[in-house]
């Protein structure tokens, strides 16, 4: 079995400053990460995603995250935000077996990010 | 279609009814879950499609859930015997294979009064 827990439920930072959201794991099995995002009124949109290879992925919108097996951890980040990353964020995790994910996502509760001018 | 669609947007119903969700997804795409999402929490996995297989329905909360895609493409999912309990945004997504990125729809909000 697999938990997401997001450390944060809201998130409000100022326009430019820098934002981290935190993201933790468990599971059983070696994982995918990944990291959605929610606009209003809107589907969840990919940011980014861990699949092998540099822990550091960078995303769109100038997102990036760290993949951090020891801490099992998937922090996102990004080092100065703007009014329209105003959203909430969710991280999710999927099993992966043999190079194969499985594909059921487990997500965590989500982070609300407030932008403030 | 150019990204996944699903219908109605809005659905609100009486305890007691049955509803059905649709789902349009991605004309390519081989995969296809269901997710329930209640509000402030993060989307749960309800069950999920390979073509019109339908290999995990575990998450089905019960079996006044039901889930088809009769012809490999398009989803319906039915809840019988509505409960206010069923109320929660159902999101629907789609991939290419079962490993690829999941393209998610826009959800159609259940309120069950």
């Amino acid at each position: 079995a697999q938990s997401v827990t997001q450390l944060d439920s809201q998130v409000p930072v100022f326009e430019e400053a820098p934002v981290e959201l935190r993201c933790n794991y468990s599971s059983s099995v070696s994982v995918y990460l990944f990291w959605y995002v929610q606009y209003p009124n809107q589907g969840l949109q990919l940011l980014l995603k861990y699949l092998s290879g540099s822990t550091l992925v960078k995303g769109i919108n100038g997102f990036e995250a760290e993949f951090n097996k020891s801490q099992t951890s998937f922090h996102l980040r990004k080092p100065s935000v703007h009014i329209s990353d105003t959203a909430e964020y969710f991280c999710a995790v999927s099993g992966s077996a043999g190079g194969t994910s499985y594909g059921k996502l487990t997500f965590g509760q989500g982070t609300i990010l407030t932008v403030h001018p | 279609g150019a990204g996944v669609s699903q219908s109605p947007r809005y659905k609100v119903t009486k305890r007691g009814q049955d509803v059905t969700l649709r789902c349009d997804p991605i004309s390519s795409h081989a995969t296809l879950y269901w997710y329930q999402q209640a509000l402030g929490q993060g989307p749960e996995f309800l069950t999920y499609f390979n073509y019109e297989a339908q290999p995990d329905k575990s998450g089905l909360p019960s079996d006044r859930f039901s889930a088809e895609r009769p012809e490999g493409s398009i989803s319906t999912l039915t809840i019988q015997r509505t409960e206010q309990r069923d109320s929660a945004m159902y999101r629907c997504a789609s991939s290419l294979r079962e490993s690829d990125t999941q393209y998610f729809g826009p959800g159609t909000r259940l309120t069950v009064l």
